[in-house]
C-alpha cells in the first residue's frame, strides 16, 4: 500500500479561524512533509519531520504550526492565516533520505476568507 | 546548489505521437533525479526514478528516461501519446538532503 491520506479535502476559514490539516501514512516511512502549492506552480516545501522530530522548516510564518504525534500522522494546525495562504497543502512521506521517492497525498485545497 | 530547468511550460502533441519533455539539473555531486505527474485538482504521482543504477529508467503508463550526465539532462519520453497522459509534468531533484528540488512544470496537451 503506497497510499497517504490527507483530510479534509476541502476547507474554508475565516481569517481569526483555528484548524488543523491532517495527514496519514501506513508504509512505515520515516519522513514526512509538508507542501504548500499555489496555481500553476510547483510545490513548495514547507516542513519536514525525520523520526518524529522536526528536521526542516523552510522559514514559514508561525501561523502554521505542524506537529507529528507519531510516525505515521502528521498535522498542520492554522491559525490567523492571510488570504494569500489559499493553495493545494500536499502531505507527502518517504522511507527516509534523499535517494528515496516521495509519496504524495491528494492534497486539502484551502480558501481563507 | 542543486537546480532543476525544465524547458517548455507548455507540450502539446497529438495522439500517437512521441513525447518528449525536457530537464536539466545542476548538481555538484551525483543526484538523485525523478520524474512526478500531476493531474487536475490531485496530488503528485511518482511516475520513476534515477539513482544510479541504470542510466536508462522505465517507468509507469509507459514513460521512460535516460539520465546523461555529459549533458546533464534527464529528459522523459513515451514512445506515443494517449489523451490520458494530459497533465502537468515535474522533474526533481535531491542530494544528500531530504529536501527536493522542483522544476517550473510541464504542463502536457494531447489533441485527438
Amino acid at each position: 500500500d503506497t497510499e497517504v491520506t490527507q483530510t479534509p479535502k476541502h476547507l474554508v476559514m475565516g481569517m481569526t479561524n483555528k484548524k488543523s490539516l491532517k495527514c496519514e501514512q501506513h508504509m512505515g516511512h520515516r519522513a514526512m512533509y509538508w507542501y504548500k502549492q499555489k496555481a500553476k506552480k510547483p510545490p513548495e516545501l514547507m516542513f519536514v519531520y525525520s523520526y518524529e522530530k522536526l528536521s526542516i522548516n523552510e522559514s514559514v510564518p508561525s501561523r502554521f504550526s505542524p506537529e507529528c504525534p507519531n510516525s505515521s500522522l502528521l498535522n498542520l494546525h492554522l491559525h490567523a492565516l492571510q488570504p494569500e495562504d489559499s493553495a493545494l497543502y500536499l502531505c507527502a512521506s518517504s522511507q527516509d533520505g534523499a535517494s528515496y521517492e516521495q509519496y504524495f497525498g491528494p492534497g486539502t485545497r484551502l480558501t481563507v476568507t | 546548489a542543486q537546480s532543476v530547468t525544465q524547458l517548455g511550460s507548455h507540450v502539446s502533441v497529438s495522439e500517437g505521437a512521441l513525447v518528449l519533455l525536457r530537464c536539466n539539473y545542476s548538481s555538484s555531486v551525483p543526484p538523485y533525479l525523478f520524474w512526478y505527474v500531476q493531474y487536475p485538482n490531485q496530488g503528485l504521482q511518482l511516475l520513476l526514478k534515477y539513482t544510479s543504477a541504470a542510466t536508462l529508467v522505465k517507468g509507469i503508463n509507459g514513460f521512460e528516461a535516460e539520465f546523461k550526465k555529459s549533458e546533464t539532462s534527464f529528459h522523459l519520453t513515451k514512445p506515443s501519446a494517449h489523451m490520458s497522459d494530459a497533465a502537468e509534468y515535474f522533474c526533481a531533484v535531491s542530494v544528500n538532503t531530504d529536501k527536493l528540488i522542483f522544476g517550473t512544470g510541464t504542463r502536457l496537451q494531447v489533441f485527438p
